[in-house]
């Protein structure tokens, strides 16, 4: 079956430099989700799209911003990056699921790790 | 807005000894609870969730979890470990104030099955 793909696996960048992260959701998934996972760290929510619009915000830096294409892919662009922007970042998509009062099923990526240095 | 404590950090445990992994959540409204794997340099997978109906539920490898509302708590338990499941497992909870989306992760129990 198909599943999340996110692209580039690894990312070394410097300070100060900027990276683009890339989320490829599961085909008729129209919800996606970007979680940042510090070393040590539970996985965080960063933001959320639905139907290209953003649906939910979380604790994501003024200097990250992420969008969600026509073909429902999304990007995370992140700015002037500090050494504390290392870490995994999930992409997440969903669809809805029709149990309990319902709610959206995600289906993880396996992740980007970003190291910066 | 809802949230998950893990209790252990840590939890060591002989191969084919049973284990519990202890998880409370915070919400006070309804919610969804789940349980995630993540094995060493890997993404989470899904063990099992909690939506409604059945409070015991039956997950992947062998894994189950207990929903007990009057003590908030979402106990996930294995009879007999195996050293592949040596992961870090993380309960997480959706729904309440935040809404039916986005997922609030536990810190992570990381289980050590000692051969």
């Amino acid at each position: 079956a198909a599943g999340v793909i996110q692209s580039p696996r690894h990312l070394i960048k410097e300070k100060r430099e900027t990276a683009t992260l890339k989320c490829y959701p599961i085909p008729r998934h129209d919800t996606v989700y970007w979680y940042q996972q510090g070393p040590g760290q539970d996985p965080q929510f960063l933001i959320s799209f639905y139907e290209k619009m953003q649906s939910d915000k979380g604790s994501i830096p003024d200097r990250f911003s992420a969008q969600q294409f026509s073909d429902y892919h999304s990007e995370l662009n992140m700015s002037s990056l500090e050494l504390g922007d290392s870490a995994l970042y999930f992409c997440a998509s969903s669809f809805w699921v029709a149990g309990g009062a319902g709610y959206y099923e995600q289906y993880f990526g396996p992740g980007t790790r970003l190291t910066v240095t | 807005a809802q949230s998950v404590t893990q209790l252990d950090s840590q939890v060591p445990v002989f191969e084919e000894a049973p284990v519990e992994l202890r998880c409370n959540y915070s919400s006070s409204v309804s919610v969804y609870l789940f349980w995630y794997v993540q094995y060493p340099n890997q993404g989470l997978q899904l063990l099992l969730k909690y939506l409604s109906g059945s409070t015991l539920v039956k997950g992947i490898n062998g894994f189950e979890a207990e929903f007990n509302k009057s003590q908030t708590s979402f106990h996930l338990r294995k009879p007999s470990v195996h050293i592949s499941d040596t992961a870090e497992y993380f309960c997480a909870v959706m729904g309440g104030i935040g809404g039916y989306q986005k997922v609030t992760f536990g810190t992570g129990t990381k289980l050590q099955v000692i051969p």
